[in-house]
């Protein structure tokens, strides 16, 4: 079945330090991969998504480049800010039943 | 993108009673998904809920246990029966646009 492997943390960096999120997938096909975020006490929010190999999801400075050939989706932010301090989630939705299936989740601090 | 809302946002229940969690989406959606996080881990599809037809579950969820609605394609509804502490959770509504997840219903059982 699919599968989601992120790398665990947790990730302390202080503050304009750069930031990779390593996330790696197994799945059949062709799925889309979606990076989330959870600040704390809140719900997940998108963060960014790719639907095809050599697609570059971005938001807020943050970027993701869908690599089929290694099965990768790593999460990359050149400059870190205290305000980015979260749990990251890596997922993968395998054909079009937008199924979701996650990474563990990052746990990301970012001190001043 | 589809903005969609809970309710509650929390609550604290008692051991062997059962709780309704209702979702609300801005626009008809198609499907609709109810996922589980437990603390400090990561997100477990409950089930996919589509409009007129029953609810699929996943492995080791079952329908006695989290019976669903979804009357519409804008609303749904996802009961904790006969609670215990091992449901304390988050619940996490989520739809095929996006794919967007609800701000979560955060239960916890005595």
């Amino acid at each position: 079945g699919d599968s989601v492997t992120q790398m665990e943390g947790p990730v302390t960096l202080s503050e304009e330090a750069f930031l990779t999120i390593n996330c790696t997938y197994t799945a059949t096909g062709y799925p889309s991969l979606f990076w989330y975020v959870q600040y704390p006490g809140e719900g997940l929010q998108l963060l960014l998504k790719a639907t095809k190999a050599d697609d570059k999801g971005s938001n807020k400075g943050f970027e993701a480049t869908y690599r089929k050939e290694t099965t990768s989706f790593h999460l990359e932010k050149g400059s870190v800010q205290v305000s980015d301090s979260a749990v990251y989630f890596c997922a993968l939705s395998g054909g079009s039943n937008y199924k979701l299936t996650f990474g563990k989740g990052t746990l990301l601090t970012v001190n001043p | 993108s589809a903005v969609i809302s809970q309710k509650p946002s929390r609550d604290i229940c008692q051991r062997g009673t059962s709780l309704t969690i209702q979702c609300q989406v801005d626009s008809q959606v198609t499907m609709m998904f109810w996922y589980r996080q437990q603390p400090g881990q990561s997100l477990t599809l409950i089930a996919t809920a589509n409009q007129g037809s029953e609810a699929t579950y996943e492995s080791g969820f079952v329908i006695d246990k989290f019976p669903i609605s979804r009357p519409n394609l804008t609303f749904s509804t996802l009961t904790v029966s006969n609670m215990s502490p091992e449901d304390s959770s988050i619940y996490l509504c989520s739809v095929d646009l996006g794919p967007n997840f609800g701000p979560g219903t955060r239960l916890t059982v005595l």
